[in-house]
């Protein structure tokens, strides 16, 4: 079954400074989406960054960015200029084919201030 | 705009029952997908509804089932409810079949708590 890996079930970073939360998949689809979802304590999963993978340049969102590696099978999230409400639970997902996401088991995120 | 909602928000049953969970898309999707969320896990598909009819399911027994109303919202049933069935059940809609161009993007709404005792 493919599968995607957080090997950080938790992270913490200064307000203000930058943290990168890791997170590989392995499906063997040749094109594929990948995301990152973030989860707050209201539950609501929330959008946060997309990288389509055939694109090669990596995908920004303001303070968000990917360093999405293909042949790795590596997609990281970067979130610079920390701030207290991005603290939160975050989901890397890999939509290797049609209807279905397949979701990371997460990485809590604390900002500390 | 209004976005997915669901409910109830929050609910509590015993083994052996069955429960109805509802779900209504954002204005304007047309497919609704649902998701089991056990605790400290992340999501997992069940299954997702897109005219009116299942087109694709995850790993869920039977006792998982569903319904989509021609007004694009949601059911989803659970039968026989067993206690590893406790978990947060998140409704996510999209607008055409999740995974293709333009159309993956879903938007998730708040969840139901289960809890099943």
């Amino acid at each position: 079954a493919q599968t995607v890996t957080q090997s950080q079930p938790e992270m913490s970073v200064q307000e203000a400074e930058t943290v990168t939360l890791s997170c590989t998949y392995d499906t063997s689809e040749s094109d594929y989406y990948l995301f990152w979802y973030k989860q707050p304590p209201s539950r609501q999963m929330i959008l946060v960054i997309r990288q389509e993978a055939y694109k090669q340049q990596n995908a920004t969102e303001n303070r968000f960015s990917v360093n999405f590696q293909k042949a790795a099978k590596s997609f990281s999230l970067k979130i610079s200029d920390s701030q207290l409400g991005d603290a939160a639970m975050y989901f890397c997902a890999d939509l290797p084919s049609p209807y279905k996401y397949i979701f990371g088991t997460g990485t809590r995120l604390k900002v500390l201030a | 705009d209004a976005g997915v909602t669901q409910s109830p928000t929050h609910l509590i049953k015993t083994r052996g029952q069955q429960v109805t969970l509802r779900c209504s898309p954002k204005s304007g999707h047309d497919t609704v997908s649902w998701y089991q969320q056990a605790l400290g896990q992340g999501p997992q598909f069940i299954f997702q509804y897109y005219e009116e009819e299942e087109r694709q399911r995850g790993n869920f027994p039977d006792r998982f089932s569903g319904h989509q109303f021609p007004n694009y919202s949601s059911e989803l049933n659970v039968n026989a409810l067993l206690l590893g069935d406790s978990a947060l059940y998140l409704c996510a809609s999209s607008l055409g079949l999740a995974g293709l161009s333009g159309a993956n993007v879903l938007t998730f709404g708040a969840g139901s708590r289960l809890t099943v005792l």
